[in-house]
């Protein structure tokens, strides 16, 4: 089975700061990656995704999350915040030849002025 | 063009009594997920459906929960007898034949009284 581990339930950043969410997972197989955003008020938007390939992942919005097979961690950065990300992140991990998605309990990103 | 749409967008029902939820996926895609966000329980996976195979339910809680697909379409959650731990927002996905890119609705906010 799967878990997904997001270490920060909160994090206030001041607006161009520089942000990072932490996302470790369990698994005894390999797995796709994940990272959602949920606005308020809004449904659940995909930012970025692994599936193979460079570890360096590019997303929506500045965004970049980079997968580290030997840490089992999938960290999402950006180098400069807006007050437009404030937001609710979920990461996300999915068994290779299964679809569903299983997500961490999420980090809640404020950004102030 | 349309996303996911799901109805209704709120339902308080009194416990005991039987309620339905409905998603219409965005046309054209295989696979449809059903997905439940409580305070208390995060974001859980609940019911899979990939075209024509048997769905994968292994996340339903309960044999109160059922879901079915008509046509390879559109989706109803049945809850029977619900019960007040069944208040949450159920959020339904879908997803084009192996992108891995699930598209959330914007969800239905269940409260049972």
């Amino acid at each position: 089975a799967q878990s997904v581990t997001q270490l920060d339930s909160q994090v206030p950043v001041f607006e161009e700061a520089p942000v990072e969410l932490r996302c470790n997972y369990s698994s005894s197989v390999s797995v796709y990656l994940f990272w959602y955003v949920q606005y308020p008020n809004q449904g659940l938007q995909l930012l970025l995704k692994y599936l193979s390939g460079s570890t360096l992942v590019k997303g929506i919005n500045g965004f970049e999350a980079e997968f580290n097979k030997s840490q089992t961690s999938f960290h999402l950065r950006k180098p400069s915040v807006h007050i437009s990300d404030t937001a609710e992140y979920f990461c996300a991990v999915s068994e290779i030849g299964t679809d569903k998605l299983i997500f961490g309990t999420g980090t809640r990103l404020q950004v102030f002025p | 063009g349309a996303g996911v749409s799901q109805s209704p967008s709120n339902k308080v029902t009194e416990k005991g009594k039987d309620v339905e939820l409905r998603c219409d996926p965005i046309s054209g895609h295989t696979a449809l997920y059903w997905y439940r966000q409580s305070l208390g329980q995060g974001l859980e996976f609940l019911i899979y459906f990939q075209g024509n195979s048997a769905p994968d339910k292994s996340g339903l809680p309960s044999d109160r929960f059922s879901a079915e697909r008509t046509g390879g379409s559109v989706s109803t959650l049945t809850i029977q007898r619900t019960q007040q731990e069944d208040s949450a927002v159920y959020l339904c996905a879908s997803s084009p034949t192996r992108t891995y890119e699930q598209y959330f609705g914007p969800g239905t906010r269940l409260t049972v009284t």
